[in-house]
């Protein structure tokens, strides 16, 4: 089966400039994560889709972040206007179904920005 | 809420030496346990988990895990590891109602040596 599949790999912008993300998810999962990983630290989750409908987005910085999975399919996260703070690897994840906490969480493989 | 502390931000060893990659919980409710490998430039793997019944956890490539509720840790280890073990590891914890939401630790730096 196919994994989860990010888009870009990799992503250089100036601090104030805008930028988008683009995940999908494994066919058939109902569950997407964005995850920010900084440098040294481990994933901290950003949002939670459960189909189309956002189930937790309490640390996402809603001033500048947004997300969206309009189909209950892939997934879009933007930035704007991006800080240099925002530099790290964002982390895509979908498993099977949230009220279930064994269900496996299968990551892509990342968007790693750099905001200068 | 639940938190993770992986106590070693490093752990350099020899090529065919055992490792153990120390985990430690914090958590009101009972937990589930996972650890996740992420090499370099990809995303993370899932390894083992932890969600009842033995204590003891079997993964893949030969890693293995023990559950121990007095101590609350989940440490892994791996009898003889290989240069491809060369990766970051994270521990997480999620817990059973509200969202599951895991919890990620800092991870720890696994550098095996030839």
């Amino acid at each position: 089966e196919a994994g989860v599949a990010q888009s870009p790999r990799y992503k250089i912008i100036e601090k104030r400039q805008s930028v988008a993300f683009w995940c999908n998810p494994i066919s058939g999962h109902a569950t997407l994560y964005w995850y920010q990983q900084i440098l040294g630290q481990g994933p901290k989750l950003l949002i939670q889709f459960q189909n189309n409908g956002v189930v937790d987005d309490s640390q996402l910085p809603k001033d500048r972040f947004s997300a969206e999975r309009l189909k209950g399919v892939d997934s879009t996260l933007k930035i704007q206007p991006a800080k240099l703070e925002d530099s790290a690897v964002y982390l895509c994840a979908s498993s099977q179904n949230r009220n279930r906490g064994q269900s496996i969480q299968y990551f892509g493989a990342g968007t790693r920005l750099s905001v200068l | 809420a639940q938190s993770v502390t992986q106590l070693d931000s490093q752990v350099p060893v020899f090529e065919e030496a055992p490792v153990e990659l120390r985990c430690n919980y914090s958590s009101s409710v009972s937990v589930y346990l996972f650890w996740y490998v992420q090499y370099p430039n990809q995303g993370l793997q899932l390894l083992l988990k932890y969600l009842s019944g033995s204590t003891l956890v079997k993964g893949i490539n030969g890693f293995e895990a023990e559950f121990n509720k007095s101590q609350t840790s989940f440490h892994l280890r791996k009898p003889s590891v290989h240069i491809s073990d060369t990766a970051e590891y994270f521990c997480a914890v999620s817990t059973p109602g509200g969202s599951y939401i895991p919890t990620f630790g800092r991870g720890t730096s696994l550098i095996v040596h030839p």
